[in-house]
């Protein structure tokens, strides 16, 4: 089935520095990937819808400059949280689709395993 | 876009009765509903999931149904164990290729023996 790979799982860094998170879809092209953020005992909220190739399309509220997204390829999607802050500590997870496996089970979305970045 | 509400917030109930969680959405145009179980820092579990084209859907202990008219959804949960005990959420989207699963504010099932 389609597998997608997070990483780091988890991370830990200092106030004002910047982390990168990827995502990988390792057994299908992902033309677009999805990326959520969930608060403690909270919601998945999406963040953005990244696209092969061309710009993300952010959801209202969120920090374009903040939140970098590029998608470089049709297998990897990458979030960089730029200028971290305490606040930006959070659960973020990323979402792939298999364009192919529509008509299949599960409509062809497939969660990476979520990457817990603490900011310090 | 989008708006998928989700109820309860919270629930509990002794192990072997059933469990209901409804999800009511806000766009006619969404087609697919599933429903995820997360354990805390792990990804979401795809559990059940029903398309447009049909209004009931069962699969052992969990079936969920749908009504397209009223726009809700609904998780039911029988013969309730301890394991079943998690966070569940719904979602619901349009399932045009680019669009995003949007999700409900979760239930937190509890189970107790």
């Amino acid at each position: 089935g389609a597998v997608v790979s997070q990483h780091p799982s988890r991370v830990i860094c200092k106030s004002g520095t910047s982390v990168k998170i990827e995502c990988r879809s390792l057994d299908f092209q992902a033309t677009t990937m999805f990326w959520y953020r969930q608060f403690p005992k909270k919601s998945l909220m999406l963040m953005a819808t990244s696209n092969e190739g061309s710009k993300a399309t952010y959801e209202q509220g969120v920090e374009k400059d903040k939140f970098l997204i590029n998608h470089a390829s049709l297998t990897l999607s990458t979030l960089t949280v730029t200028s971290a802050h305490p606040e930006d500590s959070s659960f973020y997870i990323c979402s792939a689709r298999d364009e192919v496996r529509i008509g299949l089970s599960n409509y062809g979305y497939t969660f990476g395993s979520g990457t817990r970045l603490t900011v310090v | 876009g989008e708006n998928v509400e989700q109820h309860p917030s919270t629930l509990s109930v002794q192990e072997g009765d059933s469990a209901v969680i409804k999800c009511t959405y806000s766009d006619s145009a969404s087609n697919y509903f599933p429903w995820y179980k997360q354990e805390l820092g792990k990804r979401p579990q795809l559990i059940i999931d029903i398309r447009s084209n049909v209004g009931e859907k069962k699969d052992q202990r969990i079936a969920v149904t749908l009504n397209k008219t009223a726009k809700h959804f609904s998780l039911h949960i029988t013969e309730t164990q301890p394991e079943d005990s998690a966070v569940y959420f719904c979602a619901a989207s349009i399932g045009q290729a680019g669009t995003a699963l949007i999700f409900g504010k979760g239930t937190t099932l509890s189970v107790s023996s």
